[in-house]
């Protein structure tokens, strides 16, 4: 069972906003800004889309975008596209070092 | 042009040994720590170890603890992993991953060795 907890799928259609919640503790997402997230095409490798809770890598589209409050970290998709279609996972740092990853949610473009 | 590739991964049986290997290019690879992240079959991604840029720290997890060793040779820009007494919940694709900042996240990801773990 995933520390993190995010749900297991979300959809919505071609240009509708979707939001991707990941949920934790005080004690990682609680404390730490250390709040990733990863697209990962099936079959393909994960991208990291957002990083630091909420910035993005050069390249990444400002469709994406990331927050936080208190135990859960969200991800944001706006103007939703086909090619979004990909599972999403969050992950977060925990102390100690320890590295703590979602479940992964299946986001549908409809 | 950032180049991460695996290699070592097979089948092999459970109580054997394995080593995975990471070679990286297109970063200066000694300024980065380095992390091994594995995915099983149709399941979520799960961090693995970490590695400091000099080689000085190294994290596990818990269920890697005492049988997986990480390490790193800065002059040939590799990482590996070294996986001793393997059980079937090490069956995973195992991904080495780059952290090119002072955050802690997964820049640049390698396509993945799959180590199969079975009788």
């Amino acid at each position: 069972q995933s520390v993190l907890t995010q749900p297991r799928s979300v959809s919505g259609s071609p240009g509708q906003s979707v939001t991707i919640s990941c949920t934790g503790t005080r004690s990682d997402i609680g404390t730490y800004n250390y709040v990733s997230w990863y697209q990962q095409i099936p079959g393909k490798v994960p991208r990291l889309i957002i990083h630091d809770v909420n910035k993005r890598p050069s390249g990444v589209p400002d469709r994406f975008s990331g927050s936080k409050s208190l135990n859960t970290a969200s991800l944001t998709i706006s103007g939703l596209q086909a090619e979004d279609e990909a599972d999403y996972y969050c992950c977060s740092y925990a102390g100690r070092y320890s590295v703590l990853f979602g479940g992964g949610t299946k986001l549908t473009v409809l | 042009q950032v180049q991460v590739v695996e290699s070592g991964g097979g089948v092999v049986q459970p109580g054997r040994s394995l080593r995975l290997s990471c070679a990286a290019s297109g970063f200066t690879f000694s300024k980065c720590a380095m992390h091994w992240v594995r995915q099983a079959p149709g399941k979520e991604l799960e961090w693995v170890a970490v590695i400091w840029y000099d080689g000085s720290n190294e994290y596990y997890v818990d269920s890697v603890k005492g049988r997986f060793t990480i390490s790193r040779d800065n002059s040939r820009n590799t990482l590996y992993l070294q996986m001793n007494s393997l059980t079937v919940d090490d069956t995973a694709m195992y991904y080495c991953a780059s952290q090119n900042s002072g955050s802690i996240q997964f820049d640049y990801w390698g396509q993945g060795t799959l180590v199969t773990v079975s009788s």
